[in-house]
């Protein structure tokens, strides 16, 4: 069984461009949730989605991020006119219920 | 010993010896805490996990303290191992959510 899948691994983008960030979740998992890390800092969470839903984004920028979790597909973590201040790394996690989180790898966003 | 850098506080242990990595949590309705592990370039990997009726919790190698009056969760790895060195986060989450809520965490840096 594959863990959580996230790509790319690596994304340099220059301000005002839009970054798509993608998330596999774990076999049997539909719930999965974003956050951002910050060098130093722990996690701070972003949204919670189900399967075409989003369950709770209290943690997202109100302007320029949106996510989705469409019934096929990944879950997309979008973020429109991106500015420096955006460069962090992005973690999705899924679970197959509330609690147990698995994180995958991440993306390290770069914005120039 | 123990030391607080510039970022964060940062843990040196000689390998064979055990190590004890301590956290606050922040609030007293949190019912379940997990630490987690990250290696560089890496997502949070699960280490263990205590529900607020307990207050100790043993894995291999690794057992976790919960103490609810002074809001304090521990983590200690016995026989540390040049494998261990990574960041280690604490995270709660609150009753009945979902979202984890991540401490600031600590560097474990094993000697050989």
């Amino acid at each position: 069984n594959a863990g959580v899948m996230q790509n790319p691994r690596h994304l340099v983008r220059r301000r005002g461009q839009e970054a798509r960030l993608r998330c596999s979740p774990m076999k049997g998992h539909s719930h999965v949730y974003w956050y951002r890390q910050l060098p130093e800092e722990g996690l701070k969470f972003m949204v919670y989605l189900q399967k075409e839903n989003i369950i709770d984004e209290s943690g997202m920028p109100k302007e320029r991020f949106s996510a989705e979790f469409p019934k096929e597909g990944p879950s997309i973590l979008r973020i429109q006119q991106v500015v420096r201040g955006d460069s962090a790394a992005y973690f999705c996690a899924s679970s197959p219920r509330q609690e147990e989180q698995f994180f995958g790898p991440g993306t390290r966003l770069t914005v120039l | 010993g123990e030391s607080v850098g510039l970022h964060l506080p940062t843990l040196s242990v000689q390998e064979g010896d055990n190590s004890i990595i301590n956290c606050a949590y922040s609030n007293s309705a949190s019912d379940y805490f997990i630490w987690y592990k990250q290696e560089s370039g890496k997502g949070p990997q699960f280490i263990i996990d205590i529900r607020s009726n307990m207050d100790k919790r043993q894995g291999q190698r690794v057992t976790v303290l919960l103490n609810k009056t002074v809001k304090h969760l521990s983590l200690q790895i016995a026989a540390t191992q040049p494998g261990d060195s990574a960041v280690y986060f604490c995270a709660e989450i609150l009753d009945s959510s979902y979202k984890l809520i991540f401490g600031s965490g600590t560097r474990l840096l094993v000697r050989p």
